[in-house]
């Protein structure tokens, strides 16, 4: 059961445009959503985040979306540069008093900008 | 802070032997989570502890995965006897109580042949 889904393995944009990277979840209880970006041979980071009572986020070229309706959101990035090229990894979670950052994971969408 | 330390960073064995992963969280942290990653399942959670008390483990795959939090600064994951299918790249991740985002350390690529 993929309570949350990304389902664009992969993104190839040109240097200068705008990336999107869409996520879809399932379970309605989750009310705090993140994007990680992940390089080769190493950890995911922490990008950006939402929690469920705002629809937008915003932090210098990166601005997430969430359409609590539709359950879906997706992380802008604008201008794309080159270094943002790696593995964006939406996640979920529901924040209750021991779940702390109990995170669920999408599959990841490889984004490729091109220079 | 150093961040989240793992080590190895890559370990290579031979079936049916065991494997110990170590992970040391960053400091102050409560939350201290393990992760695989595999091109089928993408990052799956298998354990995360609490204060060093494990609270689910229902992402452990089998009997052969173990967890272990010896006090608050060090965790291992154990494998054993160890399977070519549970080559993958394991993380560790801390997080502090209220805060909303894992810190994830390197992560120990792991190979059996």
């Amino acid at each position: 059961d993929q309570q949350v889904k990304q389902n664009s393995p992969s993104l190839s944009v040109q240097e200068g445009r705008i990336s999107i990277l869409n996520c879809d979840y399932t379970n309605s209880m989750f009310d705090y959503f993140l994007w990680y970006k992940k390089y080769p041979a190493e950890g995911p980071t922490f990008l950006i985040s939402i929690s469920s009572i705002k629809d937008k986020n915003e932090d210098g070229r990166f601005t997430v979306f969430l359409n609590k309706s539709a359950k879906h959101l997706s992380l802008h990035i604008v201008p794309s540069q080159p270094g943002d090229s790696a593995v964006y990894f939406c996640a979920a979670k529901v924040r209750t008093e021991t779940s702390g950052s109990r995170l669920t994971f999408g599959e990841g969408t490889q984004l490729t900008v091109n220079p | 802070d150093a961040g989240v330390i793992q080590s190895p960073r890559h370990e290579v064995t031979e079936m049916g032997q065991e494997v110990t992963l170590r992970c040391k969280p960053i400091s102050g942290h409560d939350y201290l989570f393990w992760y695989r990653q595999t091109m089928m399942r993408g990052l799956e959670l298998l354990i995360y502890f609490n204060n060093n008390v494990p609270i689910d483990d229902s992402g452990m795959p089998e009997d052969r995965f173990s967890a272990k939090m010896p006090n608050a600064s060090f965790s291992t994951l154990k494998i054993q006897p160890s399977e070519p299918r549970d080559s993958a790249v394991y993380f560790c991740a801390s997080g502090p109580r209220r805060d909303t985002e894992a810190f994830f350390g390197q992560g120990t690529r792991l190979t059996v042949v």
